[in-house]
């Protein structure tokens, strides 16, 4: 079945540092492709997605394209603030309506 | 056009006690998901239900955990007889369409979570 795999935790950054966040997927076909957000005590909250190849979903200042050559969907921010502070899920449809990726803990330090 | 509802936010409950979880799906939703979240863990999806249906409870507990959507009136999932390890965040989601389906109506929407904790 589809699946996803994230770069581990935690990620500690400083201020208006570049960010990655590196996701892979496994899918039948081409589906749409989703990043979440969840920031403390909260629940997941839709960042951006993409649904087909080359798409580049984008929101406050976070990037992703879906790229079927490599099966990834990275997320980048080119700078940083502590509000990002969050953890990043990766997810795309599966055998269940949502499969998602372990999360990725980040942390920003001013 | 508010958001999905979950309620409560927080839960306490005695071991052997039953915890009920409401979600009310945004406005127009008829698809239902209810995830789970162990501490420092990923979600993990329990069940999928349309009005009065459920559609796929591959990831529920064969024990003691159930889930309607009822035609009128939020979806519940019911918890009996909690033990420790039931304490978690359950969030409900909820789409247009079914999420399997292409486009932007697939897209599932969050409520803020439930968290159970039990004593």
């Amino acid at each position: 079945g589809n699946s996803v795999t994230q770069m581990e935790g935690p990620v500690t950054l400083s201020e208006e540092a570049f960010l990655t966040i590196n996701c892979t997927y496994t899918a039948t076909g081409y589906p749409s492709l989703f990043w979440y957000v969840q920031y403390p005590g909260e629940g997941l909250q839709l960042l951006l997605k993409a649904t087909k190849a080359d798409d580049k979903g984008s929101n406050k200042g976070f990037e992703a394209t879906y790229r079927k050559e490599t099966t990834s969907f990275h997320l980048e921010k080119g700078s940083v603030q502590v509000s990002d502070s969050a953890v990043y899920f990766c997810a795309l449809p599966g055998n269940t309506p949502l499969v998602f990726g372990k999360g990725t803990r980040l942390s920003v330090i001013a | 056009n508010a958001g999905v509802m979950q309620n409560p936010r927080h839960l306490v409950r005695r071991r052997g006690q039953e915890a009920r979880l409401r979600c009310s799906p945004m406005k127009g939703h008829s698809h239902v998901y209810w995830y789970r979240q162990l501490p420092e863990e990923g979600l993990k999806f329990m069940v999928y239900l349309q009005k009065e249906n459920i559609i796929d409870e591959s990831g529920m507990p064969k024990e003691r955990f159930s889930a309607e959507f009822p035609k009128e009136g939020p979806s519940i999932l019911r918890i009996q007889q909690v033990v420790r390890g039931d304490s978690a965040a359950y969030f409900c989601a909820s789409s247009l369409l079914d999420s399997a389906q292409g486009g932007s109506g697939n897209t599932i929407y969050f409520g803020e979570g439930s968290w159970l904790t039990v004593v």
